[in-house]
């Protein structure tokens, strides 16, 4: 079955480490995104990628970096810099240019600080 | 300015009775999608329902069905006969055709809880 695999499931962090976020997707989907949620709030942009070796910073990218070098793959990287780590993370993926298809989402990873 | 307004944080309903869920966008494209997510506590996004702009009737899935009014940039997801496991988080979000036309934008949710 397509669909979004996003690992792990759950990451602690100690202060002043680099973590990644892993999100594959098999949908053969050329946009990807990273989302950041925090409890009871809404979805925040923190990164997306309309193909390959491209990407563009949404609207919380301070203190994140992603790399695009395979169509299936959009990892998350929380760096030191991010002072308040501790949230949900997001990963979707969709077609290009039609905007009748929607998200299909990952099912999370959820990041705490140590 | 706000995309996509969510005005109701949480609300209550009864089981078996149906909900309305508000849902008010700002686009000045005419061709647009907007989509209705449930997050259950678990967290996953579940895709529920579309309705494009130029879409003649409201949409419906099941027990879900879309009040579209395009004068009033209104979307609103109605579920009828509610059930337990309804109890969820539901976002609206919209899909614009030209600039920056694979992003989305989603409203802040509405914290949706069932009563038996």
């Amino acid at each position: 079955d397509g669909g979004i695999t996003q690992s792990p499931k759950y990451l602690f962090r100690k202060e002043g480490q680099n973590v990644t976020l892993s999100c594959e997707q098999n949908l053969n989907h050329d946009a990807m995104y990273w989302y950041r949620q925090d409890p009871g709030q809404g979805l925040r942009l923190i990164y997306y990628s309309q193909i390959v070796n491209d990407f563009q910073k949404g609207d919380i990218a301070e203190g994140y970096s992603v790399s695009r070098e395979k169509k299936e793959s959009f990892p998350l990287t929380v760096t030191s810099a991010q002072k308040n780590p501790t949230a949900f993370y997001l990963c979707a993926s969709s077609m290009v240019g039609q905007f009748s298809q929607p998200q299909h989402f990952g099912d999370g990873t959820r990041l705490s600080i140590l | 300015a706000q995309k996509i307004t969510q005005t109701q944080p949480g609300m209550f309903v009864q089981e078996k009775e149906a909900v309305t869920l508000d849902c008010t966008y700002d686009t000045s494209d005419p061709s647009y999608g907007l989509f209705w997510y449930k997050q259950p506590s678990s967290g996953e996004m579940i895709f529920l329902i579309y309705q494009g702009s130029y879409d003649q009737q409201n949409a419906t899935e099941g027990r879900y069905s879309l009040n579209f009014q395009k004068a009033r940039k209104s979307a609103n997801l109605v579920i009828s006969a509610s059930q337990l496991g309804d109890s969820a988080m539901y976002f609206c979000a919209m899909r614009e055709d030209s600039y920056n036309f694979n992003k989305f934008y989603f409203g802040s949710g509405t914290k949706l809880n069932v009563k038996p």
